[in-house]
């Protein structure tokens, strides 16, 4: 069965930082592409970033570019979203998913609360 | 960047019914259109890949056609499980971009 688990949210001011991470099983990891996708409250699902099985090559909503960078370390299994930056329209939950090219499967999403 | 409307943005029915969900994109993706179902506090479940192909373990009730710009998701018998949010999703380009969701609820 395939997981994927996110942590690393919380309660942030506005201009600060946070780092997303996703621990991944259950799938082959080292060739799988692996997305970030968000959800603010009360809207609907929103791309944010996805990265290349080898972490060589990774593309960003406009929305989160120079702001979001996207890692992954394939020894771990994991992959990163590292925030910085923060606005109050990046509140939202943020959701981890994968799979060989599109989001097949997906984690229940952390929460993150930008606000003074 | 690709968008993709989607119609209804929510509808009701009940246990038994069958129900179709559009999704128009604002130019062609080709077959690239993948659809998901939500639950609140839930992870999305990807039902539908490439347009018409059913994901493994999604019950033979759902089904997907369509090409170039216009997409259409059936879900036919309808089930108390079925009850949620679903999403079409593009997959042709960069950004992806996803459908604004039809709510389906109980009647």
């Amino acid at each position: 069965e395939v997981q994927l688990v996110e942590s690393g949210g919380g309660l942030v001011q506005p201009g600060g930082s946070l780092r997303l991470s996703c621990a991944a099983s259950g799938l082959d990891f080292s060739t799988a592409w692996m997305h970030w996708v968000r959800q603010p409250p009360g809207k609907g699902l929103v791309w944010l970033s996805r990265i290349n099985p080898d972490g060589t090559v990774s593309s960003y909503a406009d929305s989160v570019k120079g702001r979001f960078t996207i890692s992954r370390d394939n020894a771990k299994n994991t992959f990163n979203l590292q925030m910085n930056g923060l606005r109050g329209d990046d509140t939202a939950f943020y959701y981890c998913a994968g799979g060989s090219f599109d989001p097949d499967y997906w984690g229940q999403g952390t929460l993150v609360t930008v606000s003074s | 960047d690709i968008q993709m409307t989607q119609s209804p943005s929510s509808m009701s029915a009940s246990v038994g019914d069958s129900v179709t969900i559009t999704c128009r994109a604002s130019q062609t993706v080709n077959h690239f259109v993948n659809w998901y179902h939500h639950k609140p506090g839930k992870a999305p479940k990807l039902l539908i890949f490439s347009t018409s192909n059913l994901q493994s373990g999604v019950p033979s009730r759902f089904s997907g056609s369509g090409s170039g710009t216009d997409f259409t998701l059936t879900i036919s018998g309808l089930q108390p499980a079925d009850f949620a949010t679903y999403y079409c999703q593009q997959s042709y380009s960069v950004p992806l971009t996803f459908g604004g969701g039809t709510k389906l609820e109980l009647k």
